[in-house]
């Protein structure tokens, strides 16, 4: 089974506007974290957010915040007013204690296009 | 600060021929992995390290080796290469395996076996 998945293989934006991308997980685990990275075309691979299982509040950070559903399993990114520089791949990733925490799993990703 | 340094960039081997990625980061981080990205696809865990002289599979480790005998330096060896193993390869750090501790990653380097 897919721990990670992203459905959106592809998501458009206009500038200056928000943008959720999605991402489902499954664990049984109770302590797990997930992350959120940034892939821009040069090819590097940009940590932009964490959010743990036990944080009670959603994670922020700058125009990025993670809309974290504990119960649904979900960990969708959300952007606010995007710019150009976030056309990218975003992919979504876990750490879960039961499989080891060095072991990042990472989904598919999504590729956002922002337009002017 | 240099972070995490991949060398090659890119890489063209032949079937068969066998070659040693090189990666070194400039943190004091104990956490190193190997990642491998196919096209369109997340990071697959190769191998990693939880400290020099300590090694451990990931998911995907077959075809590769990998040695720690420095905490700055885990290479990752390529034998006998295969069309299978044309891929994009990210060697990644952290200091700890906390739940919470993010992954430094290097630029990543580009091989095709052909």
């Amino acid at each position: 089974a897919q721990k990670i998945t992203q459905t959106q293989p592809g998501m458009f934006v206009q500038e200056k506007e928000a943008v959720t991308l999605d991402c489902t997980y499954d664990t049984s685990d109770q302590s797990y974290g997930l992350f959120w990275y940034k892939q821009p075309s040069s090819g590097e691979m940009i940590f932009l957010i964490y959010q743990g299982s036990y944080d009670e509040q959603n994670a922020t950070e700058g125009r990025y915040s993670l809309n974290f559903q504990k119960a649904r399993k979900s960990a969708n990114l959300v952007i606010s007013a995007s710019q150009l520089g976030d056309s990218a791949m975003y992919f979504c990733a876990m750490r879960e204690r039961d499989t080891g925490f060095q072991k990042l799993v990472f989904g598919t990703g999504t590729r956002l296009l922002v337009s002017p | 600060n240099a972070g995490v340094t991949q060398t090659p960039k890119f890489r063209i081997l032949k079937i068969g021929q066998s070659m040693t990625l090189q990666c070194t980061q400039d943190m004091n981080h104990n956490y190193m992995y190997w990642y491998r990205q196919d096209p369109g696809m997340g990071l697959k865990l190769i191998y990693y390290s939880v400290g020099a002289g300590i090694t451990d599979k990931g998911e995907v480790p077959n075809g590769y080796n990998v040695s720690r005998s420095t905490t700055e330096d885990f290479p990752l060896r390529l034998e006998l290469a295969a069309p299978s193993q044309t891929s994009v390869y990210f060697c990644a750090s952290s200091y700890s395996g906390a739940t919470n501790e993010k992954l430094f990653f290097g630029s990543g380097t580009q091989l095709s076996v052909l």
